[in-house]
């Protein structure tokens, strides 16, 4: 069964950086892209970007190419989201989603809420 | 980027009915290969998106028969059958024929 645990809620304060994990379980990320997705409180879903595990290849949305920062770690099945010069407008729940052939978000993560505050 | 409309906003649904949302599409999503690339996502209240439909019509796995797809290069519909109480939450349509991979804004499905 694939899994996608993501790491616990974060409270960031403006102008610091948080980085978020999500850890794939069932499924090896060297075969597949994992994307990043948020979703502000009360609207839609809003793609971020991916990452190719096997090589790191990254693709970014245009707004959060200097906002986020997409790495993973084969060894640990592992992707991760930095997100920097944090702002309240970055306050969200964010998601990781794991492609297949089928789908670009076939497997979502619980998702993680990123507070930001002073 | 690829703009998709969903409508309506919000349906109210008696159980037992049926349910239609509709989505729009700012460009074809037929792709080179012959794949309509349309995809279907239900986000339940507190929950996670979860996929229902895959390439305009097909069901991805464990999601009932209630649920169909259909459409053509740019308008799409998605359509529920005998409305259930778990079938509430919000739908989003989203692509993926290019980057940035983009969704609709989603349509909310509730139960009279």
């Amino acid at each position: 069964e694939v899994q996608l645990q993501q790491s616990g809620a974060e409270l960031g304060k403006p102008g610091t950086s948080v980085k978020l994990s999500c850890k794939v379980s069932g499924y090896n990320i060297r075969s597949t892209y994992m994307h990043w997705v948020n979703q502000r409180p009360g609207k839609g879903l809003e793609w971020i970007g991916r990452i190719d595990p096997a090589n790191g290849n990254t693709i970014y949305a245009e707004k959060f190419k200097s906002k986020a920062t997409l790495t993973a770690d084969t060894s640990s099945n592992t992707a991760y989201m930095q997100l920097s010069q944090l702002k309240s407008d970055d306050t969200a729940i964010y998601f990781c989603a794991m492609a297949t052939m089928m789908a670009p978000f076939d497997y979502w993560g619980q998702g993680v809420m990123v507070t930001v505050s002073s | 980027d690829i703009v998709l409309t969903q409508a309506p906003l919000s349906v109210s649904v008696t159980p037992g009915e049926s349910a239609s949302i509709s989505c729009r599409s700012s460009k074809s999503l037929l792709s080179s290969k012959g794949i309509t690339s349309l995809y279907w996502y239900l986000q339940r209240p507190g929950k996670s998106p979860q996929l229902l439909i895959y390439q305009m019509s097909n069901l991805a796995s464990g999601v009932p028969d209630r649920f169909s797809s259909s459409g053509s290069e740019t308008d799409f519909t998605l359509k529920i059958s005998k409305v259930e109480t778990e079938d509430v939450g919000v739908y989003y349509c989203g692509h993926r024929l290019e980057y940035p991979l983009t969704f609709g804004s989603g349509t909310k499905l509730e139960i009279k």
